[in-house]
Protein backbone atom coordinates (compact mmCIF):
# COMPACT_ATOMS: atom_id res chain seq x y z
CA UNK A 1 0.00 0.00 0.00
CA UNK A 2 1.73 3.24 -1.31
CA UNK A 3 -0.39 5.65 0.74
CA UNK A 4 0.70 8.90 2.05
CA UNK A 5 -2.10 10.97 4.44
CA UNK A 6 -2.37 14.39 4.90
CA UNK A 7 -4.51 16.51 6.88
CA UNK A 8 -6.75 18.62 6.75
CA UNK A 9 -7.99 18.68 3.32
CA UNK A 10 -9.04 22.25 3.44
CA UNK A 11 -7.49 25.16 5.67
CA UNK A 12 -8.75 28.45 5.55
CA UNK A 13 -6.32 30.82 8.06
CA UNK A 14 -5.87 34.41 8.60
CA UNK A 15 -2.36 36.39 8.40
CA UNK A 16 -1.80 36.33 12.34
CA UNK A 17 -3.06 32.72 12.71
CA UNK A 18 -0.78 30.02 13.69
CA UNK A 19 -1.57 26.51 11.93
CA UNK A 20 0.22 23.02 11.03
CA UNK A 21 -0.16 20.85 8.25
CA UNK A 22 0.13 17.00 9.00
CA UNK A 23 1.37 14.29 6.98
CA UNK A 24 2.06 10.57 7.56
CA UNK A 25 2.72 7.36 6.14
CA UNK A 26 3.34 3.73 7.47
CA UNK A 27 5.49 2.56 4.40
CA UNK A 28 8.82 2.38 6.43
CA UNK A 29 10.14 5.73 4.12
CA UNK A 30 12.74 7.38 5.68
CA UNK A 31 12.82 10.23 3.42
CA UNK A 32 9.44 12.82 3.64
CA UNK A 33 8.88 15.82 1.46
CA UNK A 34 6.94 19.42 1.20
CA UNK A 35 5.81 20.45 -1.56
CA UNK A 36 4.27 23.91 -2.38
CA UNK A 37 2.24 24.07 -5.91
CA UNK A 38 -0.10 26.87 -7.00
CA UNK A 39 -2.30 26.43 -9.89
CA UNK A 40 -1.44 25.33 -13.05
CA UNK A 41 2.56 24.69 -11.90
CA UNK A 42 4.28 21.97 -11.27
CA UNK A 43 5.47 21.15 -7.44
CA UNK A 44 8.17 23.08 -5.70
CA UNK A 45 10.26 21.56 -3.31
CA UNK A 46 9.90 23.33 0.36
CA UNK A 47 11.97 20.80 2.78
CA UNK A 48 13.30 17.57 3.07
CA UNK A 49 13.72 15.43 5.58
CA UNK A 50 16.17 11.80 5.24
CA UNK A 51 16.02 9.73 8.53
CA UNK A 52 14.05 12.21 10.73
CA UNK A 53 16.74 14.89 9.40
CA UNK A 54 16.09 18.23 7.96
CA UNK A 55 18.21 18.20 4.45
CA UNK A 56 17.40 20.17 2.26
CA UNK A 57 15.78 23.78 2.87
CA UNK A 58 14.79 25.52 -0.24
CA UNK A 59 15.02 28.87 0.97
CA UNK A 60 11.65 28.81 2.68
CA UNK A 61 10.49 31.70 4.73
CA UNK A 62 10.60 31.52 8.01
CA UNK A 63 7.35 31.79 8.71
CA UNK A 64 6.92 28.03 7.21
CA UNK A 65 8.54 25.61 10.03
CA UNK A 66 8.63 21.77 9.07
CA UNK A 67 9.27 19.10 12.00
CA UNK A 68 9.86 15.78 11.39
CA UNK A 69 8.72 13.86 15.06
CA UNK A 70 9.49 11.00 14.17
CA UNK A 71 9.79 8.37 10.62
CA UNK A 72 6.18 8.79 10.49
CA UNK A 73 5.36 11.93 10.81
CA UNK A 74 5.71 15.32 8.97
CA UNK A 75 4.26 18.46 10.02
CA UNK A 76 4.43 21.73 8.48
CA UNK A 77 3.67 24.74 11.01
CA UNK A 78 2.31 27.74 9.57
CA UNK A 79 2.68 31.58 11.40
CA UNK A 80 1.60 35.26 10.08
CA UNK A 81 1.43 33.94 6.65
CA UNK A 82 0.23 36.13 3.34
CA UNK A 83 -1.67 35.48 1.06
CA UNK A 84 -0.19 34.77 -2.04
CA UNK A 85 1.49 31.95 0.02
CA UNK A 86 -2.43 30.35 -1.06
CA UNK A 87 -1.44 27.07 -2.48
CA UNK A 88 -2.04 23.17 -2.63
CA UNK A 89 0.55 21.68 -0.14
CA UNK A 90 1.37 18.28 -0.89
CA UNK A 91 3.65 16.17 1.17
CA UNK A 92 5.29 12.78 0.00
CA UNK A 93 7.59 9.86 0.83
CA UNK A 94 10.00 7.61 -0.65
CA UNK A 95 11.81 4.99 0.77
CA UNK A 96 14.92 6.66 1.10
CA UNK A 97 16.65 9.36 -0.05
CA UNK A 98 18.58 7.79 -2.79
CA UNK A 99 18.35 9.53 -6.30
CA UNK A 100 16.77 6.72 -7.68
CA UNK A 101 13.64 6.47 -5.18
CA UNK A 102 10.33 6.99 -6.44
CA UNK A 103 8.46 9.89 -4.49
CA UNK A 104 4.37 9.06 -3.49
CA UNK A 105 1.90 12.23 -3.03
CA UNK A 106 -0.47 12.39 -0.10
CA UNK A 107 -4.13 14.48 -1.41
CA UNK A 108 -2.68 17.53 -0.19
CA UNK A 109 -3.79 20.37 1.94
CA UNK A 110 -5.26 23.46 0.04
CA UNK A 111 -4.89 26.14 2.45
CA UNK A 112 -6.37 29.49 1.20
CA UNK A 113 -4.82 32.60 3.32
CA UNK A 114 -7.49 35.81 4.23
CA UNK B 1 20.69 25.53 -13.95
CA UNK B 2 19.39 22.03 -14.47
CA UNK B 3 15.59 22.11 -16.16
CA UNK B 4 13.32 19.78 -17.25
CA UNK B 5 11.00 20.94 -20.57
CA UNK B 6 7.60 19.87 -21.58
CA UNK B 7 5.08 20.77 -24.03
CA UNK B 8 2.58 22.56 -21.93
CA UNK B 9 0.12 21.33 -25.00
CA UNK B 10 -2.66 20.46 -24.88
CA UNK B 11 -2.36 17.64 -26.72
CA UNK B 12 -5.35 16.24 -28.52
CA UNK B 13 -6.09 12.66 -29.60
CA UNK B 14 -8.95 10.42 -29.96
CA UNK B 15 -10.35 7.41 -27.63
CA UNK B 16 -8.54 4.78 -28.91
CA UNK B 17 -5.14 6.10 -30.29
CA UNK B 18 -1.82 6.16 -28.70
CA UNK B 19 -0.58 9.58 -26.75
CA UNK B 20 2.80 10.50 -27.48
CA UNK B 21 4.38 12.85 -24.46
CA UNK B 22 7.66 14.02 -24.08
CA UNK B 23 10.45 15.35 -21.64
CA UNK B 24 13.90 16.60 -22.07
CA UNK B 25 16.51 17.17 -19.62
CA UNK B 26 19.37 19.66 -18.94
CA UNK B 27 21.48 16.99 -16.99
CA UNK B 28 23.51 14.19 -18.71
CA UNK B 29 24.20 12.55 -15.71
CA UNK B 30 20.42 12.33 -14.59
CA UNK B 31 19.96 8.52 -13.39
CA UNK B 32 16.34 8.26 -12.56
CA UNK B 33 12.99 9.38 -14.64
CA UNK B 34 9.46 9.41 -13.43
CA UNK B 35 6.29 10.06 -14.80
CA UNK B 36 3.53 11.40 -12.72
CA UNK B 37 -0.60 12.24 -13.38
CA UNK B 38 -2.44 15.00 -12.12
CA UNK B 39 -5.77 15.69 -12.62
CA UNK B 40 -7.18 19.15 -12.02
CA UNK B 41 -7.58 19.64 -8.37
CA UNK B 42 -5.80 16.48 -7.13
CA UNK B 43 -2.59 15.70 -6.09
CA UNK B 44 -0.04 13.98 -8.50
CA UNK B 45 0.03 10.21 -8.72
CA UNK B 46 3.32 7.91 -9.91
CA UNK B 47 2.33 6.33 -12.92
CA UNK B 48 6.21 5.00 -14.29
CA UNK B 49 9.79 5.04 -13.37
CA UNK B 50 12.47 4.24 -15.45
CA UNK B 51 16.19 4.36 -15.02
CA UNK B 52 17.80 2.43 -17.24
CA UNK B 53 18.28 3.66 -21.81
CA UNK B 54 15.00 1.53 -23.31
CA UNK B 55 11.64 0.57 -23.06
CA UNK B 56 9.57 0.04 -20.07
CA UNK B 57 5.82 -1.25 -20.11
CA UNK B 58 3.52 -1.45 -17.43
CA UNK B 59 -0.49 -2.28 -19.01
CA UNK B 60 -1.32 0.73 -21.41
CA UNK B 61 2.01 2.64 -20.05
CA UNK B 62 5.22 2.51 -21.80
CA UNK B 63 8.22 4.76 -20.79
CA UNK B 64 11.13 5.64 -23.36
CA UNK B 65 14.18 6.93 -22.21
CA UNK B 66 17.66 7.70 -24.63
CA UNK B 67 20.00 8.87 -22.17
CA UNK B 68 22.22 10.01 -25.00
CA UNK B 69 19.80 12.49 -26.68
CA UNK B 70 18.09 13.54 -23.08
CA UNK B 71 15.04 12.92 -23.41
CA UNK B 72 12.17 10.27 -21.98
CA UNK B 73 9.02 9.93 -23.43
CA UNK B 74 5.61 8.50 -22.03
CA UNK B 75 3.41 6.24 -24.56
CA UNK B 76 -0.19 5.61 -23.75
CA UNK B 77 -1.85 2.91 -25.73
CA UNK B 78 -5.90 2.73 -25.81
CA UNK B 79 -6.04 6.05 -24.64
CA UNK B 80 -8.97 6.66 -22.82
CA UNK B 81 -11.41 9.89 -21.68
CA UNK B 82 -10.07 9.10 -18.46
CA UNK B 83 -6.56 9.54 -19.22
CA UNK B 84 -7.37 13.11 -19.73
CA UNK B 85 -5.25 14.74 -17.07
CA UNK B 86 -1.86 16.81 -16.80
CA UNK B 87 1.25 14.83 -17.17
CA UNK B 88 4.45 15.79 -14.74
CA UNK B 89 7.84 14.16 -16.17
CA UNK B 90 9.92 14.43 -13.06
CA UNK B 91 14.04 13.69 -13.03
CA UNK B 92 16.10 13.03 -9.99
CA UNK B 93 19.59 15.50 -10.66
CA UNK B 94 22.47 13.25 -9.26
CA UNK B 95 24.88 15.69 -9.25
CA UNK B 96 23.86 18.58 -6.45
CA UNK B 97 20.38 18.40 -4.54
CA UNK B 98 19.36 15.01 -4.37
CA UNK B 99 15.50 16.05 -5.08
CA UNK B 100 13.04 15.94 -8.21
CA UNK B 101 12.84 18.65 -10.66
CA UNK B 102 9.45 18.74 -12.68
CA UNK B 103 8.19 19.60 -16.12
CA UNK B 104 5.59 22.01 -16.41
CA UNK B 105 3.21 19.39 -17.34
CA UNK B 106 1.80 18.38 -20.59
CA UNK B 107 -1.85 18.59 -20.44
CA UNK B 108 -3.73 15.48 -22.20
CA UNK B 109 -7.19 15.61 -23.53
CA UNK B 110 -8.57 12.20 -25.13
CA UNK B 111 -11.98 12.83 -27.41
CA UNK B 112 -14.25 10.34 -26.58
Amino acid sequence: DTEVTQTPKHLVMGMTNKKSLKCEQHMGHRAMYWYKQKAKKPPELMFVYSYEKLSINESVPSRFSPECPNSSLLNLHLHALQPEDSALYLCASSPSDSPLAEQYFGPGTRLTVT
Amino acid sequence: QKEVEQNSGPLSVPEGAIASLNCTYSDRGSQSFFWYRQYSGKSPELIMFIYSNGDKEDGRFTAQLNKASQYVSLLIRDSQPSDSATYLCAVNFYTGRRALTFGSGTRLQVQP
